[in-house]
């Protein structure tokens, strides 16, 4: 089985630029997250999508972060205009929660550097 | 709200000692639970979880956790620390809404 698949693995680029990463969740996985995690601290939910609605998008920074899911499978996250604090490694995960509580199945990230 | 704290952002422990990583949550009603590793460079894997059946769960590489709800703890435990286990693990909950949240971690050094 294929795990989740996210692309590039590293970006760098300046402040004020924008930057897209992208995401192809396990096949037939309903449930997709988005995280950011910084340096020295743990993950932290940004978008977490079910189907390609949106389930919790609370601590999405709407003024400058974008994701979409079309037709429920591969998703997009986008920082437009991006800032210094944005770097961190953006982790992308899937699950399965047909029968339940079901595992988080995590990329490899994508390492983003604002210079 | 829902969070976990990890005591202790740094665990050194000699090859073949026991291994233990603390994790509390705050929870008003028994969550979910789980406990991830990350090795450099690579995503999260699941260690094991809790959801509500055995206290006391199994996981892989001879990992296992017990939920003590008196204690509002998880801790994560293994008997004999091998070199390949040094690593950043974290502990995460996740509540009735099937949000995550995840504590700041705990970096793992192993020694020979």
């Amino acid at each position: 089985e294929a795990g989740v698949a996210q692309s590039p693995r590293y970006k760098i680029i300046e402040k004020r630029q924008s930057v897209a990463f992208w995401c192809n969740p396990i096949s037939g996985h309903a449930t997709l997250y988005w995280y950011q995690q910084i340096l020295g601290q743990g993950p932290k939910l940004l978008i977490q999508f079910q189907n390609n609605g949106v389930v919790d998008d609370s601590q999405l920074p709407k003024d400058r972060f974008s994701a979409e899911r079309l037709k429920g499978v591969d998703s997009t996250l986008k920082i437009q205009p991006a800032k210094l604090e944005d770097s961190a490694v953006y982790l992308c995960a899937s699950s399965d929660d047909s029968y339940g509580v079901d595992t988080q199945y995590f990329g490899p990230g994508t390492r983003l550097t604002v210079l | 709200a829902q969070s976990v704290t990890q005591l202790g952002s740094h665990v050194s422990v000699s090859e073949g000692a026991l291994v233990l990583l603390r994790c509390n949550y705050s929870s008003s009603v028994p969550p979910y639970l789980f406990w991830y590793v990350q090795y450099p460079n690579q995503g999260l894997q699941l260690l094991l979880k809790y959801t509500s059946a055995a206290t006391l769960v199994k996981g892989i590489n001879g990992f296992e956790a017990e939920f003590k709800k008196s204690e509002t703890s998880f801790h994560l435990t293994k008997p004999s620390a091998h070199m390949s286990d040094a690593a950043e693990y974290f502990c995460a909950v996740r509540n009735t809404g099937n949000q995550f949240y995840f504590g700041t971690g705990t970096s793992l050094t192993v020694i020979p």
